[in-house]
């Protein structure tokens, strides 16, 4: 069995700080991590993902995240958060070939000016 | 080219009324998913189509959710007799099939409101 859990249900920063948003993983076996984010009224959208290459994953948008396996963590980064960044991000776990999502409960990030 | 597409992009309907919700998957992409995403619930996967095998249908919420696809590419998701648990956005994605690791691309989803 898989799952997801995101540490954080709102994270709150100010415009040009940096973002964290914390995601840890439970599989059976090696996973593929995934980041997806949802601006509001839009549909899901890869940011980036981990499929057992590099453990530092670069994104869209100056994203990435770092697989760490011993502590079963995937988080999210950005160096400087911009107010086009404001969305939900949703850590997301698969196993191999074509097998369905598992979802986080999603992290809604707000980006103050 | 053109991603998913989803029919209609928002539902209203009474309670105890039947429903379908359409899929249009991106040309080419044998596997074909729906979720649903509700308050509360996050995000959960219903169904589960992989070219012309049987479906993993171990998502569905109860038997009177079904989906169908025909022809391997337009996929149809039925709700009869409607409640109002069953509002939520309900959303479609499909993938590649190939050994590595698929991106599963969404469509931008149909927000089903039961009254």
């Amino acid at each position: 069995a898989q799952s997801v859990t995101q540490l954080d249900s709102h994270v709150s920063v100010s415009e040009g700080t940096p973002v964290l948003l914390r995601c840890n993983y439970s599989s059976s076996y090696s996973p593929s991590l995934f980041w997806y984010v949802q601006h509001p009224n839009k549909g899901l959208q890869l940011l980036l993902k981990y499929t057992s290459a590099a453990t530092l994953v670069k994104g869209i948008n100056g994203f990435e995240a770092e697989f760490k396996k011993s502590e079963t963590s995937f988080h999210l980064t950005k160096p400087s958060a911009h107010m086009s960044d404001a969305a939900e991000y949703f850590c997301v776990v698969s196993g191999s070939g074509n097998t369905p999502l598992v979802f986080g409960k999603g992290t809604r990030l707000s980006v103050i000016a | 080219g053109a991603g998913v597409s989803q029919s209609p992009s928002n539902k209203v309907t009474e309670k105890g009324k039947d429903v379908e919700l359409r899929c249009d998957p991106i040309s080419g992409h044998t596997a074909l998913y729906w979720y649903r995403q509700s308050l509360g619930q996050g995000l959960e996967f219903l169904i589960y189509f992989q070219g012309n095998s049987a479906p993993d249908k171990s998502g569905l919420p109860s038997d009177r959710f079904s989906a169908e696809r025909t022809g391997g590419s337009v996929s149809t998701l039925t709700i009869q007799r409607t409640q109002q648990e069953d509002s939520a956005v309900y959303l479609c994605a499909s993938s590649l099939s190939k050994r590595e690791m698929n991106e599963q691309f969404f469509g931008p989803g149909t927000r089903l409101t039961v009254l």
